[in-house]
């Protein structure tokens, strides 16, 4: 069964400094989709960012962004500029064909004033 | 506007009597999922359904039920809920497996 890493679960950012939480999976596969989601303290869901795994170019979405390597089977999600409103957990999520949605264990962002 | 709807957000029941959690999407979306989030474990699947009439068992399916007789609505149904069960459970849907779910604003169930 796929599986999804975050080794770090708890992380903490000065403002306006740049953060970057780990992911690493597990997959026999070669198309798959891969998602950052962010959820607040209002507990909503929210999707941060994706990456199709056919696709070398990493995602970037404004302040966030993601290293993806495939080979290594890594997904880092990279935020600059932190801010207040970034702190949340965070969920790194795989997809297939195959499998449904499948997460990680969150890792939770503390932004520092 | 967009959205996956659960009710209700709260609830507070007995351990054995039977509960149903309600979930609908007005996206048109095939794809309709059941999580639940407990601390420290992520979000881990109950249940998914591909189409109407087609679901099959996540990673934690025991003692829970669900049905799809209709694209929207994909219920979550505790026959006798246990304390077991107290957790945060969340519905989404999709239409593309790519494009990542959409989800509800989550149901906190406490089952005492």
């Amino acid at each position: 069964a796929q599986t999804v890493t975050q080794s770090q679960p708890e992380m903490s950012v000065q403002e306006a400094e740049t953060v970057t939480l780990s992911c690493t999976y597990d997959t026999s596969e070669s198309d798959y989709y891969l998602f950052w989601y962010k959820q607040p303290p209002s507990r909503q869901m929210i999707l941060v960012i994706r990456q199709e795994a056919y696709k070398q170019q990493n995602a970037t979405e404004n302040r966030f962004s993601v290293n993806f390597q495939k080979a290594a089977k890594s997904f880092s999600l990279k935020i600059s500029d932190s801010q207040l409103g970034d702190a949340a957990m965070y969920f790194c999520a795989y997809n297939s064909g195959n499998t449904p949605l499948v997460f990680g264990k969150g890792t939770r962002l503390s932004v520092i004033a | 506007e967009a959205q996956v709807t659960q009710n209700p957000r709260y609830l507070i029941t007995v351990t054995g009597k039977k509960l149903t959690v309600t979930c609908s999407q007005n996206m048109n979306h095939e794809y309709m999922s059941w999580y639940r989030q407990d601390p420290g474990l992520g979000l881990r699947q109950i249940y998914y359904s591909m189409n109407v009439e087609v679901t099959d068992k996540g990673d934690v399916p025991e003692g829970y039920k669900v049905s799809r007789k209709e694209k929207r609505n994909f219920p979550l149904i505790l026959e006798s809920p246990s304390p077991n069960q107290t957790s945060l459970y969340f519905c989404a849907s999709s239409d593309h497996r790519g494009r990542g779910y959409t989800f509800g604003s989550g149901t906190r169930l406490t089952v005492v």
